[in-house]
């Protein structure tokens, strides 16, 4: 069955620093993933989309990788921000689409 | 704001009981998708509607239903509840029916089952 994890629940990191967080799937092959932000009880928000012919995707100081001979998206916050502390979900395109449990991060000032 | 519309945002009932939450899509959206977050779970789909026709299904209860309306809007019914239904339940929308499709989410709803 497909199987989505992201690289630790939480993640803790100095403001100014960039944030790593890693999304690895198996037993599929999506043509496209998806990562949204999500904070204490609010709904989960679209962040950026990345095809699968399309390496790197850039937003402002977001950046996603999509790796599909390893299976693995990364995706970087540059000069994270304490207002970036929140959780992160991947979510690799199928139908439905089914979402990894997210990374929790704090940017620490 | 997303522009999707949940109520109620908290509902606490008893086990056993039946509960009717309710969604609103933004404006122009004909995708309805319901998803159950709980601590241990993460998000979890279960079901989604395209203009009034099921489209998808995940490990949805069969003690669970949905249906959405000429208007768009959609209900999620909950019956025969058990203590392990509570939960944070969202609705999400989006144009068109792929999943492709950026999802837009609801507020959510906050069901307690004592």
């Amino acid at each position: 069955s497909q199987k989505i994890e992201q690289n630790s629940e939480a993640l803790n990191i100095q403001e100014g620093k960039t944030a790593t967080l890693t999304c690895n799937y198996t037993n599929y092959s999506p043509a496209y993933l998806q990562w949204y932000r999500q904070d204490p009880g609010r709904g989960p928000v679209f962040l950026l989309l990345i095809r699968e012919n399309e390496k790197e995707k850039r937003k402002e100081r977001l950046k996603v990788t999509f790796d599909t001979t390893l299976k693995q998206s990364l995706f970087h916050i540059t000069a994270s921000q304490p207002a970036d502390s929140a959780t992160y979900l991947c979510a690799p395109g199928n139908t439905p689409l089914v979402f990894g449990k997210g990374t929790r991060l704090s940017v620490i000032a | 704001d997303s522009g999707v519309t949940q109520t109620p945002k908290h509902l606490i009932t008893a086990t056993g009981q039946r509960v009717t939450l309710r969604c609103s899509p933004r404006s122009g959206d004909l995708s309805v998708y319901w998803y159950q977050q709980s601590l241990d779970q993460g998000l979890q789909f279960l079901i989604q509607y395209y203009n009034g026709e099921e489209r998808a299904k995940g490990n949805i209860l069969e003690r669970f239903s949905a249906q959405q309306f000429p208007d768009l809007h959609s209900e999620l019914n909950l019956s025969s509840l058990e203590l392990g239904d509570s939960a944070l339940y969202f609705c999400a929308s989006s144009e068109l029916a792929g999943t492709y499709n950026e999802q837009f989410f609801g507020p959510g709803t906050r069901l307690t089952v004592l």
